[in-house]
């Protein structure tokens, strides 16, 4: 079963926008994780946020997390041709990587 | 890619036969995953590793074994092959509350 579900489940948006996407999960966390898979690539780890965290920042990224609701946004801000990406949000109840389960995915594409 | 190497990276297999895919990583990880990947589900976990001659089902297992009798190799068996085995198939090590995916194996089931 799919404890993360995206959505959208694909967005198109021009060079210098920003990008929202949503994560929805159905158990209690102790972490959530945002991923990128480059066409063709493996997932490359972005970001993780914990349980007891509100929003959490990387450079262009900024996460929130609302365990209440049980759902997660990840905003890319400025976008950039090569952001342009499949973005997976993954939960592990056990608060480790042991059992990573993955949401479907957005499928983002940057136009110039 | 954290020293992982999937080998194949391609295979084209015939149903009913047995395929086995490789996953080799350099840095002594204790955890090593085998999860494959299909559009509309995302990546789902087959088996897991948490150690040698340590291992445990995932979500989709059947049809699927894996061994692992070195720290650095985690291997993953198709008994008979399916077109339903038909998918992109990724090995991960984790390292803390990351992990780290190798660059994956598409593997066809004719």
């Amino acid at each position: 079963s799919q404890q993360g579900e995206e959505d959208p489940q694909a967005l198109s948006i021009q060079e210098g926008e920003n990008a929202t996407m949503n994560c929805s999960y159905k158990t209690s966390i102790n972490n959530l994780q945002w991923y990128r898979q480059n066409s063709g690539r493996g997932l490359v780890h972005l970001i993780l946020i914990r349980s007891n965290e509100r929003e959490k920042h990387s450079g262009r990224l900024r996460v929130t997390l609302d365990t209440s609701k049980k759902s997660s946004s990840l905003l890319i801000t400025a976008s950039r041709a090569a952001d342009t990406a499949s973005y997976f949000c993954a939960t592990d109840p056990s608060g480790g990587a042991q059992k990573l389960v993955f949401g479907q995915g957005t499928r983002l594409t940057i136009n110039p | 890619d954290a020293g992982i190497t999937q080998s194949p990276r391609h295979k084209v297999t015939e149903t009913g036969t047995p395929v086995t895919l490789r996953c080799h990583q350099t840095e002594n990880h204790r955890y090593m995953y085998w999860y494959r990947q299909d559009p509309g589900h995302g990546l789902r976990l087959i088996h897991y590793s948490y150690g040698v001659k340590d291992t445990d089902k995932g979500e989709v297992s059947d049809g699927y074994s894996v061994s692992r009798s070195k720290t650095e190799d985690f291997l993953l068996t198709l008994e008979s092959a399916t077109s339903s085995q038909t998918s992109v198939y990724f090995c991960a090590i984790s390292e803390g509350t990351q992990a780290f995916f190798g660059q994956g194996t598409r593997l066809t089931v004719v």
